[in-house]
């Protein structure tokens, strides 16, 4: 069974610094998705990125970049130039590849603080 | 992107009674839909995947006659707490499985 698992309760950045989130997982299989979601405290599930296995390069959306490394099974999100937002609660997830509606996996979450 | 919808946003019911919360794609057909549930502090917790037009394949732990799921259309999932008591209190959650997965907004229940 797939598991994913997030080391890091809580961590603290200062406002417009760089904050990496950790992130590792387990899985037999070779082609699967990663995610990052990001709740804040209204507690809707926003979709930060999303990387699929079998690219080699690492999703950027913005400010928002992973660092994947397949062999180790490591998917760390690191935001740059941190701001009062994007303070939430911050889940790492897997899904299988194969099947196409099989279940989301989620980590137990990273809360995030930005301070000012 | 896509919306899911939930109704309603939050509830309180007395213990013993049923309670209903609607999931709905409002801008795609999912034929498959999934319910949630967070504790405050956790992470989500997946109770069942329900699939459009059969049963409903519930997590192992989930009590399948006290959460009972409904996935009469391509649009629309229910999900019932049957004879719900304070420990059922909870955040549910539902998603809808589109060319990705969308979160509804979620759902308070407060059983007294």
């Amino acid at each position: 069974a797939q598991t994913v698992t997030q080391s890091q309760p809580e961590m603290s950045v200062q406002e417009a610094e760089t904050v990496t989130l950790s992130c590792t997982y387990d899985t037999s299989e070779s082609d699967y998705y990663l995610f990052w979601y990001k709740q804040p405290p209204s507690r809707q599930m926003i979709l930060v990125i999303r990387q699929e296995a079998y690219k080699q390069q690492n999703a950027t959306e913005n400010r928002f970049s992973v660092n994947f490394q397949k062999a180790a099974k490591s998917f760390s999100l690191k935001i740059s130039d941190s701001q009062l937002g994007d303070a939430a609660m911050y889940f790492c997830a897997y899904r299988s590849y194969v099947n196409r509606d099989d279940k989301i996996i989620f980590g137990k979450g990273t809360r995030l603080h930005i301070l000012p | 992107g896509a919306v899911v919808s939930q109704h309603p946003s939050w509830v309180i019911c007395k213990s013993g009674t049923s309670v209903k919360i609607e999931c709905r794609s409002l801008d795609f057909q999912a034929t498959t839909m999934f319910w949630y549930r967070q504790f405050p502090k956790q992470s989500l917790m997946l109770m069942a995947t329900s699939n459009e037009g059969s049963k409903a394949t519930y997590e192992q732990g989930v009590e399948k006659d006290k959460f009972l799921i409904n996935h009469a259309s391509l649009t629309l999932s229910t999900l019932t707490v049957t004879s719900a008591h304070p420990e059922d209190s909870s955040f549910y959650i539902c998603s809808a499985r589109g060319n990705e997965q969308f979160f509804g907004p979620g759902t308070r229940l407060t059983v007294l």
